[in-house]
């Protein structure tokens, strides 16, 4: 099994730009999530989504989308990107309230 | 509003020696508690998680300890070695009060060096 899987790894952005963060896991689990990382501030939690078919803000969700796909599959989207989103994104997946499994990351840098 | 604390932000100690990780939470009703490991520049792993009910959780050289009254939680780490060197995140299961969601609260973590 792989796990959660995430891409791409790394992503540099012009400010304006948009892209979709991809994530993946395999095991069947109905929670997923999108956290963000950064020096100082820790781990924040952009959105989650509890089911196939239902997404819930987080803590930090201005500027982001997210679309539950599917089960397996929940992505995040930046629509026009700024240099304050310049960070590490996280997803994670849980079954209900249980152990949360993370993915490797990506590293986005917008200029 | 939940907040997590870790402190000491880093430690290090002398390969052998026993790894003591603190982690303290505001608010007591908690769902569980979770303890992760991070590399620099990758992800986090899962290492421990204790459910409100219980009072610590065992996995080879760890051991976490819950006490929800005083709102703590402790990681040991026997005979560190030098592979130990990491951060440890601590984080915290609030659960919402929206059916099925739940949000994991994070503690800014200990940064661990342990020396050969």
């Amino acid at each position: 099994n792989a796990g959660v899987t995430q891409t791409p790894k790394f992503q540099v952005l012009k400010t304006g730009q948009s892209m979709t963060l991809q994530c993946a896991q395999d095991m069947n689990h109905n929670s997923m999530y999108w956290y963000r990382q950064d020096p100082g501030m820790g781990l924040r939690l952009i959105y989650y989504s509890a089911s196939e078919g239902t997404t819930d803000k987080g803590e930090v969700p201005n500027g982001y989308n997210v679309s539950r796909l599917n089960k397996r599959e929940f992505s995040l989207r930046l629509e026009s990107a700024a240099p304050s989103q310049t960070s590490v994104y996280f997803c994670a997946s849980s079954h209900n309230y249980n152990e949360q499994f993370f993915g490797p990351g990506t590293r986005l840098t917008v200029l | 509003k939940q907040e997590v604390t870790q402190i000491p932000a880093a430690l290090s100690v002398p390969e052998g020696e026993n790894l003591v990780l603190n982690c303290s939470f505001t608010d007591s009703a908690i769902y569980n508690l979770q303890w992760f490991r991070q590399d620099p520049g990758k992800g986090l792993t899962s290492l421990l998680l204790i459910q409100s009910s219980q009072r610590e959780q065992t996995s080879g050289r760890l051991n976490a300890s819950l006490d929800k009254s005083s709102g703590r939680s402790t990681l040991y780490i026997a005979a560190s070695q030098p592979g130990d060197s990491a951060t440890y995140l601590c984080a915290v299961r609030v659960v919402m009060i929206k059916a099925a969601g739940n949000k994991l609260t994070f503690g800014g973590g200990t940064r661990v060096l342990v020396k050969p």
